[in-house]
């Protein structure tokens, strides 16, 4: 089934810095969505971009969708220890009835 | 205080045994369903259920069960037909009045291993 990719597969950054992960998927969507995953836990909602917005903003986070090329990214501006976690991309595909999640990023911000 | 149950949070399975996890939700949400996560994966959906009393497999279903007799419940058992059941399950649900997969609210999860 159709799945979003995640690059990298990991990301080591510093406290401060942005952190930017990109997601690919590979048939048209009805919106795109971003969740991140503390280690053990649950998955947490971050942000929802729809399939006609190629920007998006939610205090430090910013997402872009290019649906041409059928990529999203997300950045993270001036990092946190807090933001270390997984994030992960998942896509809801018109008539799908589900989301289809992308293998995620492990971001770790060191301080 | 509102939000979505995963009991027990680690289980163990023997060899032929079934085993139920537990998934309570009091917000009021009409859609629930399960994931599974391997390590360092993404989440593969096992079985959902938009409401009461109807499921749908999802992508990995051979294996599990569920049912949905009360909306604020949906419990997946895991077969002894699931022959690599290690894992970590996650619950999750999404609100009425919007579109089915606009937003999931998770559970904290199940790590579920094998004997």
């Amino acid at each position: 089934s159709q799945q979003g990719e995640e690059d990298p597969q990991a990301l080591s950054i510093q406290e401060g810095e942005n952190a930017t992960m990109n997601c690919s998927y590979k048939t048209s969507i009805n919106n795109l969505q971003w969740y991140r995953q503390n280690s053990g836990r649950g998955l947490v909602h971050l942000i929802l971009i729809r399939s006609n917005e190629r920007e998006k903003h939610s205090g430090r986070l910013r997402v872009t969708l290019d649906t041409s090329k059928k990529s999203s990214s997300l950045l993270i501006t001036a990092s946190r220890a807090a933001d270390t976690a997984s994030y992960f991309c998942a896509t809801d595909s018109f008539g799908a009835q589900k989301l289809v999640f992308g293998q995620g990023t492990r971001l770790t911000i060191n301080p | 205080d509102g939000g979505i149950t995963q009991s027990p949070k680690y289980l163990f399975r023997k060899e032929g045994q079934n085993v139920t996890l537990s998934c309570e939700q009091n917000l009021n949400h009409d859609a629930m369903y399960w994931y599974r996560q391997d390590p360092g994966q993404g989440l593969r959906l096992i079985y959902y259920s938009q409401i009461v009393n109807d499921f749908q497999k999802g992508d990995i279903a051979e294996g599990y069960s569920v049912s949905r007799e009360k909306k604020e419940s949906f419990p997946l058992t895991v077969t002894s037909a699931q022959k690599n059941p290690t894992a970590f399950y996650l619950c999750a649900s999404s609100p009425p009045g919007q579109g089915t997969n606009e937003k999931l609210f998770f559970g904290s999860g199940t790590q579920l291993s094998v004997l």
